[in-house]
């Protein structure tokens, strides 16, 4: 296994547009998070799928986010109408259900850029 | 609701010369704590967890961290810099129910040779 892997690495898109990202974790972890990272900060918490189910979801994700794990494996992650606000880095990160969580395995990110 | 407060935006410190990083947290219960490292344009790589016992907690990369209760602190150190731990670190705190991380804003580590 080598670890998490996030597809694309880049992408840039125009205001408006539709874009889908993809996340494939570590084949034994059942949970799987997205977090977000802006330039110069610490990444921010948008969700997390155990197996199939969504759990949980910030208040950053908003209507024109949405995630999914259809079959508990890999996830993607679309973001609809895209907005200059959107640009970021876009994280996933896989670990197994155990008491406390955390220790996570992070993907390389998907950097966006909406222009 | 839980926080991270890490003081120092940047940090630059000799090749050799020891090392620490300041970490704060706020959470009502029993922390989760961990010190996550990240090269530019990189995804972040663990470098140690405190989820109880001792606690002074070894991590990779000859780093350690020591949970302060009262000081509600987890500062990060490392004895002898090397030019190759230049990078962002990211303290950030866990919940015992659930599994949400939540991250301080990073303290970027420039290293002098």
């Amino acid at each position: 296994d080598t670890g998490v892997s996030q597809d694309p690495r880049h992408k840039i898109t125009k205001r408006g547009q539709n874009v889908t990202f993809r996340c494939d974790p570590i084949s034994e972890h059942n949970r799987l998070y997205w977090y977000r990272q802006t330039l110069g900060q610490g990444p921010e918490f948008l969700t997390y799928f155990q197996n199939e189910a969504q759990l949980e979801k910030s208040r950053l994700l908003s209507d024109r986010f949405s995630a999914e794990r259809p079959k508990g494996s890999f996830s993607t992650l679309e973001i609809q109408r895209t907005e200059q606000g959107d640009s970021a880095m876009y994280l996933c990160a896989s670990s197994l259900a155990v008491a406390g969580g955390g220790g996570y395995t992070f993907g390389s990110g998907t950097r966006l850029t909406v222009v | 609701a839980q926080s991270v407060t890490q003081p120092d935006i940047h940090i630059t410190v000799s090749e050799g010369a020891s090392l620490e990083l300041r970490c704060n947290y706020s959470y009502g219960a029993t922390p989760y704590l961990f010190w996550y490292v990240q090269s530019p344009g990189q995804g972040l790589q663990l470098l140690l967890k405190y989820f109880s016992g001792d606690t002074l907690v070894q991590g990779i990369k000859g780093f350690e961290a020591e949970f302060k209760r009262s000081q509600s602190s987890f500062n990060l150190r490392k004895p002898s810099v090397h030019w190759s731990d230049a990078a962002e670190y990211f303290c950030a705190v866990g919940a015992t129910a659930g599994n949400m991380l939540t991250f301080g804003g990073g303290t970027r580590l420039m290293v002098k040779p």
